[in-house]
């Protein structure tokens, strides 16, 4: 009973330097979220997924790219790291109906911690 | 413009007394539900207390309630009986059933329980 798992939990990247942190869930959610937390902040939406096939772009996309691979994985790409992007990561899922029928609590992974140095 | 407005970066409480979190929201889709989530000092994330638009009845949760005022547009937080282990950052989020199906969080408020 995984429910999100994100991969790594702790990355350090040198500048300009790329990486993908993966995110995958087990409960046939159909909308995946990707948030930044930077410290003492809340989480701001970078991307996020509505449907396997669609993708959309938070209030913080710039420096990022993702890949909805199929319904259960959303991956985020820094093709080019600087240190502005140095943050907490959340992955989270949410059932949304098409007409209503949600439901009730989005489902976060446990976070990786990235420093861009 | 923000969607979701949490207006006290900090709180503090008294162990057993009652504490409201305020949460504003800001959205024109008439289908939306509001969740609050905490986020102790190990930062994972906890799932609270949801409140549907169209839901009747205030959101209740053991010790955590949900004060909606719809006309308002407030879902304010209320946790009775507060416990030293209470003390975490709290985010209220807001997720729209319209074209944008964005899940949008508030910037937070760290409240702190003192014995």
């Amino acid at each position: 009973n995984a429910g999100v798992t994100q991969t790594p939990k702790f990355q350090v990247l040198k500048t300009g330097q790329s990486m993908t942190l993966q995110c995958a869930q087990d409960m046939n959610h159909n909308s995946m979220y990707w948030y930044r937390q930077d410290p003492g902040m809340g989480l701001r939406l970078i991307y996020y997924s509505a449907s396997e096939g669609t993708t959309d772009k938070g209030e913080v996309p710039n420096g990022y790219n993702v890949s909805r691979l199929n319904k259960r994985e959303f991956s985020l790409r820094l093709e080019s790291a600087a240190p502005s992007q140095t943050s907490v990561y959340f992955c989270a899922t949410l059932y949304l109906g098409p007409r209503g029928g949600w439901d009730t609590e989005a489902f976060f992974g446990q976070g990786t911690r990235l420093t861009v140095v | 413009a923000q969607k979701i407005t949490q207006t006290q970066p900090g709180m503090f409480v008294q162990e057993k007394e009652a504490v409201t979190l305020d949460c504003t929201y800001d959205t024109s889709d008439p289908s939306y539900g509001l969740f609050w989530y905490k986020q102790p000092s190990s930062g994972e994330m906890i799932f609270l207390i949801y409140q549907g638009s169209y839901d009747q009845q205030n959101a209740t949760e053991g010790r955590y309630s949900l004060n909606f005022q719809k006309a308002r547009k407030s879902a304010n937080l209320v946790i009775s009986a507060s416990q030293l282990g209470d003390s975490a950052m709290y985010f209220c989020a807001m997720r729209e059933l319209g074209s944008a199906r964005q899940l949008t969080f508030g910037s937070g408020t760290q409240l702190t329980v003192l014995p």
